[in-house]
């Protein structure tokens, strides 16, 4: 059973467009992140929730909104995307807040033309 | 500005041997430190950490040294397998700090030559 998945796997799509990427933990964690790998591949954080809601957001455009509908998803849409947008983008879950370990899914490669 | 640093890309080294990877950070905030291993395709996995209070941290065949005043740390592999070729990402952390925040170096690759 995948502890933490993404979907979709790959994505492909144009400047300008909108899309989502969706994040899902079945390991009864409270906390759920996003991180983007960039091309020099640093990974950062994006966004935490814990218990649905908002607890870490870092400096990032606000054409990136997150968005938890329940404890076990946290999805991710980004409106009006940019060629710097392309990167891997990890979702991630932790049992809670403190010096808990973070689990990652696979990635989604987002490339936008 | 990065605050966390690996400043060597790749690493090679032979089936059997010590691999040693450094890490080097600016915050001096930071008192928990984590060690990473990825696989192509897949996400990080949790390998090892370490906490400020300590300056050294085992586990089976990977070993994590701090040094604090140096702001440096090290993960040590012994002896190194095939199976460890991957890319190793230090990362750091506010304990204090509110979320899970963790801060990443950028990886090194490391390539276990049979």
């Amino acid at each position: 059973d995948t502890a933490v998945s993404q979907t979709p796997k790959y994505l492909v799509t144009q400047m300008g467009n909108d899309k989502s990427i969706k994040c899902e933990q079945n390991l009864g964690h409270d906390t759920m992140y996003w991180y983007k790998q960039d091309s020099k591949k640093f990974l950062k954080i994006m966004f935490s929730y814990n218990n649905k809601e908002l607890i870490i957001n870092e400096t990032v455009p606000n054409r990136f909104s997150p968005k938890s509908p329940d404890k076990a998803h946290l999805n991710l849409h980004i409106n009006s995307l940019e060629l710097g947008d392309s990167a891997v983008y990890f979702c991630a879950s932790s049992r809670g807040t403190g010096l808990e370990t973070q689990y990652f899914g696979p990635g989604t490669r987002l490339l936008v033309l | 500005d990065q605050q966390v640093k690996q400043n060597s890309p790749s690493l090679s080294v032979q089936e059997g041997r010590i691999s040693i990877l450094n890490c080097d950070y600016t915050n001096s905030m930071f008192d928990y430190f984590l060690w990473y291993k990825k696989y192509p395709a897949e996400g990080p996995t949790f390998l090892i950490s370490i906490s400020s209070i300590k300056d050294k941290n085992e586990d089976g065949r990977f070993t994590v040294f701090l040094n604090k005043s140096a702001k440096h740390l090290s993960l040590h592999i012994v002896p190194s397998q095939p199976g460890d070729s991957a890319v190793y990402f230090c990362a750091a952390s506010l304990v204090k700090a509110a979320g899970n925040k963790l801060t990443f170096g950028g990886g090194t690759r490391v390539l276990v030559k049979p």
